[in-house]
């Protein structure tokens, strides 16, 4: 079964500081990944897209891949009370053309 | 991006009744998913909508009691039939746009089964 891993956290970090949210995935076919932050009560919101290996930055946000680990990551510099969301890392299989969604990791930005 | 909306935004049903989700686009795309997401949990797929055929369904999820109808490439409808309060969850439609692979989400459906 294809899967998508990650800690559910809570992850705490203080106000302005980097939050690192990390994902591994199973299937070696994924082509496409992404990162959705949901606040509580609302529907996943996408914030960043990665297809190859290396840093996409966007603003405060950096997402990071390595196929060869199989390991997504999502860095958030500057961190606000604003960030505070669950981040939902997802994987598009090429195979199959569906999205698998990890558990979601849990970030809490302190003031 | 994509705007979708869905109706309605929540719900409180009894036991044993059926609700009918909806969900409209604001233009045409070829993929719509339903996913369930149930308290403290991730997105779970239900099912591809597909224009002109039947929707195709995950494990665990079956016709009867999840019937999809998808009439146009702009709206769907999500029954949830003979519920339960195990069927107390968010119903999540999501899009993803002709040639591209980025999905977006409506704002999701809470319902609450009694």
């Amino acid at each position: 079964q294809k899967e998508v891993e990650q800690n559910s956290g809570p992850l705490s970090v203080p106000e302005g500081a980097i939050a690192s949210l990390n994902c591994t995935y199973s299937d070696r076919g994924s082509q496409s990944f992404f990162w959705y932050r949901q606040y509580s009560g609302k529907s996943p919101e996408l914030i960043m897209s990665i297809y190859s290996n290396g840093d996409k930055e966007d603003g405060r946000f950096t997402a990071q891949l390595n196929k060869a680990s199989q390991y997504v990551s999502l860095l958030i510099r500057d961190s606000q009370p604003s960030d505070s969301a669950t981040y939902l890392c997802a994987a598009l299989s090429g195979g199959y053309q569906k999205v698998t969604f990890g558990t979601g990791t849990k970030l809490q930005v302190i003031p | 991006s994509a705007v979708i909306s869905q109706k309605p935004s929540r719900d409180i049903c009894q036991r044993g009744t059926s609700l009918t989700i909806q969900c409209q686009v604001d233009s045409q795309v070829t993929m719509m998913f339903w996913y369930r997401q149930q308290p403290g949990q991730s997105l779970t797929l239900i099912a591809t909508a597909n224009q002109g055929s039947e929707a195709t369904y995950e494990s665990g999820f079956v016709i009867d009691k999840f019937p999809i109808s998808r009439p146009n490439l702009t709206f769907s409808t999500l029954t949830v039939s003979n519920m339960s309060p195990e069927d107390s969850s968010i119903y999540l439609c999501s899009v993803r746009r002709d040639h591209t692979d980025t999905q977006y989400f409506g704002p999701g459906t809470r319902l609450t089964v009694l």
